[in-house]
């Protein structure tokens, strides 16, 4: 089915622990982001690509790392967890057209101890 | 840089009446796109309603429309004939429509809809 899946869809870990959040796409859009939702700032852009093998630092980005070696996957690592990284994070994409929407995945709930 | 602004963290409304919720926004560029997102308690965030910035009239969406403002950068939303389905988070966000973009969004603080029985 055609679509954005995002896994896993709740994680708890530890801090100082290194975790990984999956994004994989369906449509082959060239546009893909990763954010995060926290109460009472909405949901703030972490990393973007515009294309394979091209990313940029979104809004809040420190503690994060993230790779597109292939289209249709954006991965979301964050190299040494600590607990204000506990919140929850979506991945959307869309197509290079400005006046497309994002499709967003359904969410991980990260939770850091 | 862009800033999106929802003043109500919370609203309620009864059933079949209707609400309008508020977003303000600040930019200084003149060609962009504003957006309506809901999300349920399931976590989905789905598109409720588009405006383009050049549109002087205003989207509507069957019982959701916006009352766009462009000089006074104002956005508002407003749902009639209020359904217990349509209790959710609101999402207000902005994209610049140039090709520096590359689609970012920029969102809203965000605004809880109670719908009373």
């Amino acid at each position: 089915d055609a679509g954005i899946t995002q896994s896993p869809r709740y994680k708890i870990t530890e801090t100082g622990r290194q975790v990984t959040l999956m994004c994989h796409q369906t449509w082959s859009h060239s546009y893909m982001f990763w954010y995060r939702q926290d109460l009472g700032h909405g949901l703030r852009l972490i990393y973007y690509s515009a294309a394979a093998d091209i990313t940029d630092k979104g809004e809040v980005p420190d503690g994060y790392v993230v790779s597109r070696s292939k289209t249709e996957n954006f991965p979301l690592t964050l190299e040494s967890a600590t607990r204000s990284q506990t919140s929850v994070y979506f991945c959307a994409s869309s197509a290079p057209l400005s006046n497309q929407p994002q499709h967003f995945g359904d969410g991980t709930r990260l939770s850091i101890l | 840089a862009q800033t999106v602004t929802q003043s109500q963290p919370e609203m309620s409304v009864q059933e079949a009446e209707t609400v309008t919720l508020s977003c303000t926004y600040d930019t200084s560029e003149s060609d962009y796109y504003l957006f309506w997102y809901k999300q349920p308690p399931s976590r989905q965030m789905i598109l409720v309603i588009r405006q383009e910035a050049y549109k002087q009239q205003n989207a509507t969406e069957n019982r959701f429309s916006v009352n766009f403002q462009k000089a006074a950068k104002s956005f508002s939303l407003k749902i009639s004939d209020s359904q217990l389905g349509d209790a959710a988070m609101y999402f207000c966000a902005y994209r610049y429509a140039g090709g520096t973009s590359y689609g970012k969004l920029t969102f809203g603080q965000g605004t809880i809809l109670t719908v009373h029985p």
